[in-house]
């Protein structure tokens, strides 16, 4: 069974500073790994997929990294701002007979303060 | 194009009640996901349909059932509702059941069962 873990399940920060987010999975089989904000009592925004044959994939000011074989991804954030300011989810596709079920972690609650 | 709605917003009901939460899926989607969310959680998945048949199902008693429609469209019931129902139920739909479709949530249903 496929548990994900974040870390750290909540991280304060001053504005400006880049930091990073940690997910770690226990079955290295999966078909790729989304990363998802979350603000409070709303729905869910994709930032990244990372298919399971790539290392890393990049948006603006977020770069995702995928190693598999360690069951890891990290989210690193550049230069943060008050508005980066919420939950983030991490979440595998294991693919095969359980097609499209989304295994999340609990999230990490980010506050940038200014 | 539309995204993904999701209707009512906030719903409370008593124990032992039933309730029916309704997901629009986005323009061309075929496939939708249910997802149970409790507070400081990520979120659980409930069950996928996929072209008016359940495609898969997580950990959840019978008591949560499902629809979907011809225009895609879905429906959760839960019946005989437990204090711990109370949780944000997010939907998602994407453009088929394989892995390799992202899902793309709604903005979910906050129900609170006293």
């Amino acid at each position: 069974k496929q548990e994900v873990t974040q870390i750290p399940a909540a991280l304060s920060v001053p504005e400006g500073e880049n930091l990073v987010l940690n997910c770690s999975f226990t079955d290295s089989a999966i078909y790729n790994l989304q990363w998802f904000r979350q603000d409070p009592g709303k729905g869910l925004t994709s930032l990244l997929l990372i298919q399971s044959s790539q290392r890393e994939q990049t948006s603006g000011r977020l770069n995702a990294s995928l190693d598999k074989s360690s069951g890891r991804s990290t989210l690193y954030i550049a230069a943060s701002q008050p508005g980066d300011s919420a939950t983030y989810l991490c979440a595998i596709n294991a693919g095969g007979t359980s097609y499209g079920k989304l295994t999340f972690g609990q999230g990490t609650i980010l506050t940038v303060h200014p | 194009e539309t995204g993904v709605t999701q209707s009512p917003t906030h719903l409370i009901k008593t124990r032992g009640q039933q309730v029916t939460l309704r997901c629009s899926s986005q323009s061309g989607h075929n496939t939708v996901s249910w997802y149970q969310q409790a507070l400081g959680q990520g979120p659980q998945f409930i069950f996928q349909y996929y072209r008016e048949e359940e495609n898969g199902r997580g950990n959840f008693p019978p008591r949560f059932s499902g629809l979907q429609f011809p225009n895609y469209s879905s429906e959760l019931n839960v019946n005989a509702l437990e204090l711990d129902d109370s949780a944000l139920y997010l939907c998602a739909s994407s453009l088929g059941r394989g892995p390799g479709y992202e899902q793309y949530f709604g903005p979910g249903t906050r129900l609170t069962v006293t």
